[in-house]
């Protein structure tokens, strides 16, 4: 079956540091990557995604570029905040007719000033 | 204006009670889901429905009853409440055609603790 695999947590930066949260995804077929990001006491909200391979997907200073060779999505960020301080989930989706996302297990962020 | 509501926000209970968890959205979509986070931050589906009709049901056990009266509502209905239920429960709302595409929006999620 699908599965994604994350980097364990949790993750402590300080402020300004590089990011790199790794993701990998096993599947059959070439699905469409997604970052979820879930800021503390809330839903997840949509931070990026990316729909065929070598495309990359970018928001709020985060990046990630869909490498089908290597079945990965990493997450980065060349200068974190305090602001980013939130779970990432990788997930992944199909495009033909199942609506499914299949999530990772979280990584924990937190920045320190 | 809230897209995806969920109530109640926190919700504490015995074992082998009956319990529901309400949600609405008022975005237009067609589809909506039931997803599962548990302690360790894990997060699954559990139950899809496309315009009032299931269309997803992941191995769910059928203590768990989803109820879409319109295509705004999705509830989760819960009978006889076992620890392991306790969790917290996320409805999300999109349009049809898959994440690719259309965006899943999230609720603020509900705490269920079972007692």
């Amino acid at each position: 079956g699908n599965s994604v695999t994350q980097m364990e947590g949790p993750v402590t930066l300080s402020e300004e540091a590089f990011l790199t949260i790794n993701c990998t995804y096993t599947a059959t077929g070439y699905p469409s990557l997604f970052w979820y990001v879930q800021y503390p006491g809330e839903g997840l909200q949509l931070l990026l995604k990316a729909t065929k391979a070598d495309d990359k997907g970018s928001n709020k200073g985060f990046e990630a570029t869909y490498r089908k060779e290597t079945t990965s999505f990493h997450l980065e960020k060349g200068s974190v905040q305090v602001s980013d301080s939130a779970v990432y989930f990788c997930a992944i989706s199909f495009n033909f007719g199942n609506e499914k996302l299949t999530f990772g297990t979280g990584t924990r962020l937190t920045i320190i000033p | 204006d809230t897209a995806v509501s969920q109530t109640p926000k926190y919700l504490v209970t015995q074992m082998g009670n009956d319990k529901s968890i309400k949600c609405e959205q008022n975005l237009g979509h067609d589809t909506m889901y039931w997803y599962k986070q548990d302690s360790k931050k894990f997060l699954k589906i559990m139950f899809s429905y496309n315009n009032k009709e299931l269309i997803i049901n992941e191995t769910v056990p059928n203590r768990f009853s989803p109820k879409s009266p319109d295509k705004a509502h999705l509830n989760l209905h819960i009978n006889s409440l076992e620890l392991g239920d306790s969790a917290v429960y996320f409805c999300a709302s999109s349009q049809a055609g898959g994440p690719a595409y259309n965006e899943q929006f999230f609720g603020p999620g509900t705490r269920l603790t079972v007692l």
